[in-house]
């Protein structure tokens, strides 16, 4: 099935560093989710997003729907332990339809 | 308040075997379900998804069938269970614009 493109696959960084991610598609969403999965449970969302242009915080954690609805991202900022993961993006082409297309993950490694 | 439960949580099974994974929510009605796959270190793939009793769609070919006997069941089957079907299965119930609620997943190891 279609998944979005999303990068890094993979990162390593220092506790109390910032971290940058972002997921891309080819066509235009109307919804971004962000989720973050821990290892052995089901992924949790962090942050929804549902206009252009729109930034969102939850806690540490900054999402942004590019401006030009193709694109989203994800920051966190000072970075701890416990933020380790794997980040997927999902988007949704227009409200009314009944899934979400994910991306490929981002695994997060959070070094002490 | 809504909650999604699935189980078994691992499930460790030999080639050619049976499969039967349930999944039930609790407070709410008629809910969309969803059974997705991943395979290690992957991304989520959609197998199926339901809108509502009896009714399933299936997104891609494979081993692998749904059912919906009651409206807040869903259940993922096979008759006879291959190597690729090893992976975490995630039932996930959709609200719409705020996405899915996952179940904690259950680990298949097919050996």
């Amino acid at each position: 099935g279609q998944q979005l493109n999303q990068s890094p696959q993979s990162m390593f960084i220092q506790e109390g560093e910032d971290v940058s991610m972002n997921c891309t598609s080819s066509s235009i969403f109307n919804t971004w989710l962000w989720y973050k999965q821990e290892p052995g449970e089901g992924p949790v969302l962090l942050i929804a997003l549902y206009k252009a242009g729109e930034l969102t915080s939850n806690g540490r954690l900054t999402a942004q729907f590019g401006i030009t609805r193709k694109d989203s991202f994800l920051n966190i900022s000072a970075s701890i332990p416990s933020d380790v993961g794997i980040y997927f993006c999902a988007g949704r082409h227009t409200s009314g339809t009944y899934k979400y297309i994910f991306g490929t993950g981002t695994r997060l490694k959070v070094l002490a | 308040s809504q909650t999604i439960h699935q189980w078994p949580a691992t499930l460790v099974q030999p080639v050619g075997s049976p499969l039967s994974l349930e999944c039930t929510v609790e407070g709410t009605s008629n809910p969309n379900l969803y059974w997705y796959r991943q395979a290690a270190g992957r991304g989520l793939q959609l197998l199926f998804y339901s809108v509502g009793i009896g009714q399933i769609s299936s997104e891609v070919p494979q081993n692998l069938s749904a059912s919906r006997p009651q409206d807040r069941q869903f259940i993922l089957s096979s008759k006879k269970l291959l190597l690729s079907d090893s992976g975490f299965y995630l039932c996930a119930w959709f609200w719409g614009n705020y996405g899915y609620t996952f179940g904690s997943g259950t680990r298949l190891t097919v050996v």
